[in-house]
């Protein structure tokens, strides 16, 4: 595994105002994903980032709304562009190892709890 | 794309108590995973597990493919146990987890 961290690890934001998320790995991984979690709900998917190509979006979620970076195999950043109260949720990271057999396992950072006003 | 629903919703139990935690996906997988979302919302990883048995202290998993069914086992519940359960599953070629409903944990003391 290895140590994911988040920055920041909350944060409460007027409407209308953006918010930048960073995700930290200690190690070099090749893909790094982003979920949502809305209150009382499940994890759902927003993109999977690769470093040196475009994010690729889950349907409901576009790249004006949440754009990406992933400037190299360590660091990636999610912004969550002119909030509204409906994005107030928990935001996370997540990377995938590599297990013996070809198969991957994912590990994720703390996250980030949102609140918008 | 997969589903994955997960059962019971909620389970409340005094301290000590066993429980079992069903996952059900309706597709052939590569992947699956439990989870352990403790009350501060960080992911634990329990087990990757999909097929099989494994055991890690009072926590227990089996999962059957070819029924597309994961359980998961905790014994001797502490109030620490609290919190909320997932599994994920992922196709064969597709690295992207999807999440089940949860089971929501209350141990009371």
């Amino acid at each position: 595994s290895a140590v994911i961290s988040q920055k920041p690890s909350r944060d409460i934001c007027q409407r209308g105002t953006s918010l930048t998320i960073q995700c930290q790995v200690d190690s070099q991984v090749t893909m790094m994903f982003w979920y949502r979690q809305q209150p009382g709900q499940s994890l759902t998917l927003i993109a999977t980032a690769n470093q040196g190509s475009e994010a690729t979006y889950e349907s409901g979620f576009v790249i004006d709304k949440f754009p990406i970076s992933r400037p190299n195999l360590t660091f990636s950043t999610l912004t969550v562009s002119n909030m509204s109260p409906e994005d107030s949720s928990i935001y996370l990271c997540s990377v995938e190892f590599g297990l013996a057999g070809g198969y991957n396992e994912q590990f994720f950072g703390p996250g980030t709890r949102l609140t918008v006003l | 794309g997969i589903q994955v629903e997960q059962s019971p919703p909620d389970l409340i139990l005094q301290e000590g108590a066993n429980s079992t935690l069903r996952c059900n996906f309706s597709d052939s997988v590569n992947n699956l995973q439990w989870f352990h979302q403790n009350p501060w919302g960080q992911l634990i990883n329990l087990f990757y597990i999909p097929s099989g048995t494994k055991q890690n202290g009072r926590l227990s998993a089996t999962t059957v493919a070819t029924e597309r069914y994961s359980l998961l086992y905790i014994s001797s519940s502490q109030t620490t146990d609290s919190g909320v359960y997932f599994c994920a599953v992922s196709n064969f070629g597709n690295e992207k987890l999807t999440f089940g409903t949860g089971t929501r944990l209350t141990i009371i003391p």
